[in-house]
């Protein structure tokens, strides 16, 4: 079992470029979440999906969208790029939305200049 | 107020000493009770998972809750280099149910 894996692993953008995040899970879960972390902040949701076909905002999802593609992946695009979208990004899945596990991905790294 | 405080830190000790780890968090609706590491550059994996007050041991690790203060604490017995990680907390309950809160994190180093 690979877990929940998520390409690319780093990316360069230049301010008003688009981009998408991937993220793909094995462990046949139902929920998937998307985060991203900042120095001193913490982790802060993004999007999240409590099962396959519904999506919800969650603190900060200005900037960004979603997609449930399958109950395997949930993408995270970036429209137009900003600087202050320079973060690093963690997708997470768990079996059934509660309070559960959330397993992580490796998380992807991106740079917005 | 943040619904959720953590000191981020820096905490460096010396091989082999007890580390105390905090957090407060302000919501009452609260109800379950997480410790998360995180090694550079990696994803955060859970530590530690609790739903009442009280302790819960797991080897070296006890993850305390004491609901009525708001207040719950991670200690490390015995710690190792190997324990050198960022340590967040994560809360979950009431409408929040399904999403975790985290805290900042802290960095921790242990040297040999």
């Amino acid at each position: 079992n690979a877990g929940v894996t998520q390409t690319p692993k780093f990316q360069v953008l230049k301010t008003g470029q688009s981009m998408t995040l991937q993220c793909a899970q094995d462990m046949n879960h139902n929920s998937m979440y998307w985060y991203r972390q900042d120095p001193g902040m913490g982790l802060r949701l993004i999007y999240y999906s409590a099962s396959e076909g519904t999506t919800d905002k969650g603190e900060v999802p200005n900037g960004y969208n979603v997609s449930r593609l399958n109950k395997r992946e949930f993408s995270l695009r970036l429209e137009s790029a900003a600087p202050s979208q320079t973060s690093v990004y963690f997708c997470a899945s768990s079996e059934s939305g509660g309070a559960e596990t959330q397993y992580f991905g490796p998380g992807t790294r991106l740079l917005v200049l | 107020q943040k619904e959720v405080e953590q000191d981020p830190g820096p905490l460096s000790v010396p091989e082999g000493a007890i580390v105390s780890l905090n957090c407060t968090y302000s919501n009452s609706a609260f109800q379950y009770f997480m410790w998360y590491r995180q090694y550079s550059r990696k994803g955060p994996e859970l530590l530690m998972y609790t739903y009442s007050s009280g302790n819960k041991e797991d080897g070296r690790f006890t993850a305390q809750v004491d609901k009525s203060s708001k207040y719950i604490s991670l200690f490390i017995r015995d710690s190792q280099p190997s324990d050198s990680a960022t340590y967040l907390c994560a809360f979950a309950g009431g409408t929040s149910y399904g999403k975790l809160t985290f805290g900042q994190g802290t960095i921790l180093t242990v040297h040999p």
